[in-house]
């Protein structure tokens, strides 16, 4: 297995752009997570989805953000209409149920998608 | 709220042992993880503890947690050079939370040769 893999890594868009970002999970993990990370700050969550079903989106979501993942395998995420604010580290995590109950969820991070906004 | 909070900066010396600190807020916490994270790369999953361990160790690394006080360590045994990096307590959130993952800001170790 080749871990989480993200694309691109890097991004510079005007601001105004529309940016899209993938995420290719661990095969046969079941869920996926979006991360933004600012510098000097710890990850901030953003979504998650089980499968192909969102099921938490943060307040940091703004009506500008979306994401998706329709076959429950790759997940993109989209920005519209980016803004200077929107510069930051997305980072992608995926995670499968472990532990004696299924309830662990360790969380294995991609190298992430570094997005500067001009 | 949902807070956790950690020192900025710890400096060692190759060979020593290292302690990185975090306290967190919510007592309904049910793991509480560790995570690397070196310049220019994704985070590392290092280890977890479930809320109802007090201790637990992997090689070189000791996680102790005091639920008590919400307080949570990371010990790293004969620190080397390559253990230089940002080091981030997390805890998963709760009730309708527990998607997510709350860090702290994280604690840049610097290991001096």
């Amino acid at each position: 297995d080749t871990g989480v893999s993200q694309d691109p890594r890097h991004k510079i868009t005007k601001r105004g752009q529309n940016v899209t970002f993938r995420c290719d999970p661990i095969s046969e993990h079941n869920r996926l997570y979006w991360y933004r990370q600012t510098l000097g700050q710890g990850p901030e969550f953003l979504t998650y989805f089980q499968n192909e079903a969102q099921l938490e989106k943060s307040r940091l979501l703004s009506d500008r953000f979306s994401a998706e993942r329709p076959k429950g395998s790759f997940s993109t995420l989209e920005i519209q209409r980016t803004e200077q604010g929107d510069s930051a580290m997305y980072l992608c995590a995926s995670s499968q149920p472990t532990g004696t109950s299924g309830s662990v969820y360790e969380q294995y991070f991609g190298p992430g998608t570094r997005l500067t906004v001009t | 709220g949902e807070d956790v909070e950690q020192s900025l900066f710890l400096s060692v010396r190759e060979g020593d042992s290292s302690v990185i600190n975090c306290t967190y807020t919510d007592s309904s916490s049910t793991y509480l993880y560790w995570y690397k994270q070196e310049p220019g790369a994704g985070l590392q999953l290092l280890t977890y503890i479930f809320s109802n361990m007090d201790m637990k160790q992997d090689q070189r690394l000791t996680v102790l947690l005091n639920k008590k006080d919400k307080h949570l360590s990371l010990r790293i045994a004969d620190t080397q050079t390559g253990d230089s990096a940002i080091y981030f307590c997390a805890e998963r959130g709760y009730g309708g939370s527990q998607g997510n993952l709350i860090f702290g800001k994280g604690t840049k170790l610097s290991v001096k040769p």
